[in-house]
């Protein structure tokens, strides 16, 4: 079964900082996708990221980009510049190329982001 | 263009009563999915569909049953709630289960169960 693990169960950044969370996986699959998802308080999960196994190339969205290792199955996301609205949990989540597959999310990482 | 809706945000219940969860989206997507998220976890998959008429278990399925009559809905229903089915309960859709098809959440439901 896939897992996915997030370390830092709260992180806090100051404003206009960079700041890094980590994910780690556990999957034999080669081919699958990964995604940060971001939840405010408004409790909304919104995606933030994504990226294909199959592409070397790290994915980048503004601000937030993902440093992702797949031999060391490690998918970390970068937010530079932090901005206030920043403040929410953020979750890793994986999902394998195989059949009518959800996706497996980790617990969880708290960001705080502090003027 | 609403997305993905549900209803209620809130509810409580007390322990044995039923209720209906409602989900729905109008972006004619195939595929929906419920999940269940407790504090200190990540999302946990109840049910999903891949089409109208077509439902399947997830992770943690008891306790719950769906149906999917229109690609528009997919309720979901607490038979006899228990405490431990007190949680936040979020509903998602994609085009399809494709791989590269993203998953719009809806905006959850806060459920307590006394």
């Amino acid at each position: 079964a896939q897992t996915v693990t997030q370390s830092q169960p709260e992180m806090s950044v100051q404003e206009a900082e960079t700041v890094t969370l980590s994910c780690t996986y556990d999957t034999s699959e080669n081919n699958y996708y990964l995604f940060w998802y971001k939840q405010p308080p408004s409790r909304q999960m919104i995606l933030v990221i994504r990226q294909e196994a199959y592409k070397q190339q790290n994915a980048t969205e503004n601000r937030f980009s993902v440093n992702f290792q797949k031999a060391a199955k490690s998918f970390s996301l970068k937010i530079s510049d932090s901005q206030l609205g920043d403040t929410a949990m953020y979750f890793c989540a994986f999902r394998r190329n195989s059949g009518n597959t959800p996706l497996v999310f980790g617990k969880g990482t708290r960001l705080s982001v502090i003027a | 263009n609403a997305g993905v809706t549900q209803t209620p945000k809130f509810q409580v219940l007390k322990t044995g009563q039923s209720m209906t969860l409602q989900c729905a989206q109008d972006m004619n997507h195939e595929y929906m999915s419920w999940y269940r998220q407790d504090p200190g976890m990540g999302l946990r998959l109840i049910h999903y569909s891949v089409g109208a008429g077509i439902t399947d278990q997830g992770e943690v399925p008891n306790g719950y049953n769906v149906s999917r009559s229109t690609t528009e809905d997919f309720p979901l229903r607490l038979l006899s709630a228990a405490p431990s089915q007190t949680s936040v309960y979020f509903c998602a859709s994609s085009y399809s289960n494709r791989l590269a098809d993203t998953q719009y959440f809806g905006p959850g439901t806060r459920l307590t169960v006394l």
